[in-house]
């Protein structure tokens, strides 16, 4: 079955920089565009950033645009996000979620992780 | 991009019918059928209910059924169930080749 696993999270200062991972297993990593999605406390869902599943497409949220990268290793069926210049706005419970369609990335999310919490304060 | 417009609340009796609309534009919902939906319980992981407007994810229930006319998606549930009450997100594919999602509803079941 589909699992996604999410590591990584802590408290972090502001500036300070944090990265995070999501082991995938239980389908054919390679083939799926990943998503990061976070949530502030009490909050709703924010989109955060997508890789597609080769790596060659990369897109950001406007809020993290410059400050986070989006990252993946195929052989590893590992999806990250280097998060730099961390703002104490950017506490949030990050999700990893997949794709729906194989090879393309139609912002579907059919599996999610069970997200790990950043925390940014000084 | 700007989220989706969602009613913050909505709610209703055992066995009633609920929609939850979810407003966007012509660059995101009116442009594409990538309309989804997503069930949040408090401390859970959100869960895809319905995928390309109207399509069912194996296992969900046939209460939820979804529809789009124009710039507005909504959300039927059906046979209202105590075990609906939960937050529930839409999201939508746009132009900027990045998905966007809603503000958000919580649903009650009184």
């Amino acid at each position: 079955q589909v699992q996604l696993v999410e590591s990584g999270g802590g408290v972090v200062q502001p500036g300070r920089s944090l990265r995070l991972s999501c082991a995938a297993s239980g389908f054919t990593f390679y083939t799926y565009g990943m998503h990061w999605v976070r949530q502030a406390p009490g909050k709703g869902l924010e989109w955060v950033a997508v890789m597609w599943y080769d790596g060659n497409n990369k897109y950001y949220a406007d809020s993290v645009k410059g400050r986070f990268t989006i990252s993946r290793d195929n052989s590893k069926n590992t999806l990250y996000l280097q998060m730099n210049s961390l703002r104490t706005e950017d506490t949030a419970l990050y999700y990893c979620a997949r794709d729906s369609e194989p090879f393309v990335a139609v912002g579907t999310f059919d599996y999610w992780g069970q997200g790990t919490l950043v925390t940014v304060s000084s | 991009q700007s989220a989706l417009t969602q009613p913050a609340s909505v709610s209703g009796s055992p066995g009633q019918s609920i929609t939850i609309s979810c407003t966007g534009t012509s660059s995101d919902v009116g442009g594409y059928n990538y309309v989804s939906w997503y069930q949040q319980h408090p401390g859970k992981a959100p869960k895809l209910m319905i995928y390309e407007v109207y399509n069912r994810p194996s296992g969900v229930s046939n209460r939820f059924s979804g529809s789009k006319s124009g710039n507005t998606a909504s959300l039927t549930i059906s046979g209202l169930q105590a075990e609906d009450e939960a937050d529930y997100y839409c999201s939508s594919y746009t132009t900027s080749s990045t998905p966007v999602f809603g503000g958000g509803t919580k649903v009650t079941v009184l």
